[in-house]
């Protein structure tokens, strides 16, 4: 159980285009989801938290204009870079947390590579 | 602010050899604490975890031991196997419920036959 999946795994796109990514709670009802930005070696960044049907909560110096989320369903969150260019290349992951048992572990998603060209 | 610490890697050894990957924490009240695993290309998996001192976590060979005192929780496995080749990242997730969670860098370990 607590299977979290991303669409796509794999994304290149032009400068100047909007990107979207989905990350899905397959098995659970996620109330709260995470998006995390990860650069070569390093460790996870994270951008933003967002609660189903409200607003997310971003975190300093990630630009709320540039990273649109949408937590629209308690299965569905969405990350869309728009705009994007070469710097917004790196490899995005979400992770979500449910409620009861399921509360006090995030459970990751494999991840979206977006490559700016 | 809550913080956690991790040994550098990389970490390179060989098949069968004993793995510890050093983590220490800084946080206020009493937060789990987990071990999650990167493999080259892929997301993050959870290992491990543990909710309170004392607690033991255990998976796939691997375990961690929730010490309070000494605010640590070290990845240890007896035997190591090339298929363990991956980036280890401890976290720590203060108060449960909405609280978010905070990644030590990550230690490379690459197991050679």
């Amino acid at each position: 159980g607590a299977v979290v999946s991303q669409h796509p795994s794999r994304v290149i796109c032009k400068s100047g285009t909007s990107v979207k990514i989905e990350c899905r709670s397959l098995d659970f009802q996620a109330t709260t989801m995470f998006w995390y930005r990860q650069f070569p070696k390093q460790s996870l960044m994270l951008m933003a938290t967002s609660n189903e049907g409200s607003k997310a909560t971003y975190e300093q110096g990630v630009e709320k204009d540039k990273f649109l989320i949408n937590h629209a369903s308690l299965t569905l969150s969405t990350l869309t870079v728009t705009s994007a260019h070469p710097e917004d290349s790196s490899f995005y992951i979400c992770s979500a947390r449910g409620s009861g048992r399921l509360q006090e572990t995030q459970y990751f998603g494999p991840g979206t590579r977006l490559l700016v060209l | 602010g809550d913080s956690v610490t991790q040994m550098e890697g990389p970490v390179t050894l060989s098949e069968e050899a004993f793995l510890t990957i050093n983590c220490t924490y800084t946080a206020t009240g009493y937060p789990s604490l987990f071990w999650y695993v990167q493999y080259p290309g892929e997301g993050l998996q959870l290992l491990l975890k543990a909710t309170k001192a004392d607690d033991k976590g255990s998976n796939k060979g691997f375990e961690a031991t929730y010490r309070k005192e000494t605010t640590s929780f070290h990845l240890e496995k007896g035997s190591v196997q090339v298929s363990d080749s991956a980036v280890y990242f401890c976290a720590l997730s203060a108060g449960g419920g909405y609280q978010k969670v905070t990644f030590g860098t990550g230690t490379k370990l690459q197991v050679i036959p």
